[in-house]
């Protein structure tokens, strides 16, 4: 079945840092990518998505290449800011079908 | 943009009893609604889909009879948590999707605590 494999935490990180989450996946087929975050106390927000081989997702400053060949969708940004400290979760949603399938989440922290 | 909320956000029941969590799409409809289960350092498990005006289809290994779900209205689904025992204990998360896309918006969970 599919599965979601990603860099486990905790992930803590200077100010202004470079940042890189690792997700590979298992799928059949050619599913979309996604990336969630979660602030304290809230919901999960889509971070970015990538519906095809070779795409790049891309908001507030991260991105994320959907790599067919190593099956992984890598989380990066350039420069971090306190404001990033969250939680990261990696997703993959195959064919047709509504569900998600998510990576165990990675918790960042970002200190001043 | 899209908002869904959860309410209680945090509930401790005694063991037996049975407790509901709702799940609200504030501004959008959403004939489909998922309910997650996820446990500490673990990954968000999918429990059951819900749609609008039918019977919810659970996952593999989800008891549909322990867990209740109803989705009487475009906005509002709920799951009940029967005879909780402690093993049920959890953190709940529900998702709509939006009737006009496929994006789903998630609700910032319940914590479910059974003594």
């Amino acid at each position: 079945g599919d599965s979601v494999t990603q860099m486990e935490g905790p992930v803590t990180l200077s100010e202004e840092a470079f940042l890189t989450i690792n997700c590979t996946y298992t799928a059949t087929g050619y599913p979309s990518l996604f990336w969630y975050v979660q602030y304290p106390g809230e919901g999960l927000q889509l971070l970015l998505k990538a519906t095809k081989a070779d795409d790049k997702g891309s908001n507030k400053g991260f991105e994320a290449t959907y790599r067919k060949e190593t099956t992984s969708f890598h989380l990066e940004k350039g420069s971090v800011q306190v404001s990033d400290s969250a939680v990261y979760f990696c997703a993959l949603q195959s064919g047709g079908n509504e569900k998600l399938t998510f990576g165990t989440g990675t918790r960042l922290t970002i200190i001043p | 943009g899209a908002v869904v909320s959860q309410h209680p956000s945090w509930v401790i029941c005694k063991s037996g009893t049975s407790v509901k969590i709702e799940c609200r799409s504030l501004d959008f409809q959403a004939t489909t609604m998922f309910w997650y289960r996820q446990f500490p350092k673990q990954s968000l498990m999918l429990m059951a889909t819900s749609n609008e005006g039918s019977k919810a289809t659970y996952e593999q290994g989800v008891e549909k009879d322990k867990f209740l779900i109803n989705h009487a209205s475009l906005t509002l689904s709920t799951l009940t948590v029967t005879s909780a025992h402690p093993e049920d204990s959890s953190f709940y998360i529900c998702s709509a999707r939006d009737i006009r896309g496929y994006e789903q918006y998630f609700g910032p969970g319940t914590r479910l605590t059974v003594t």
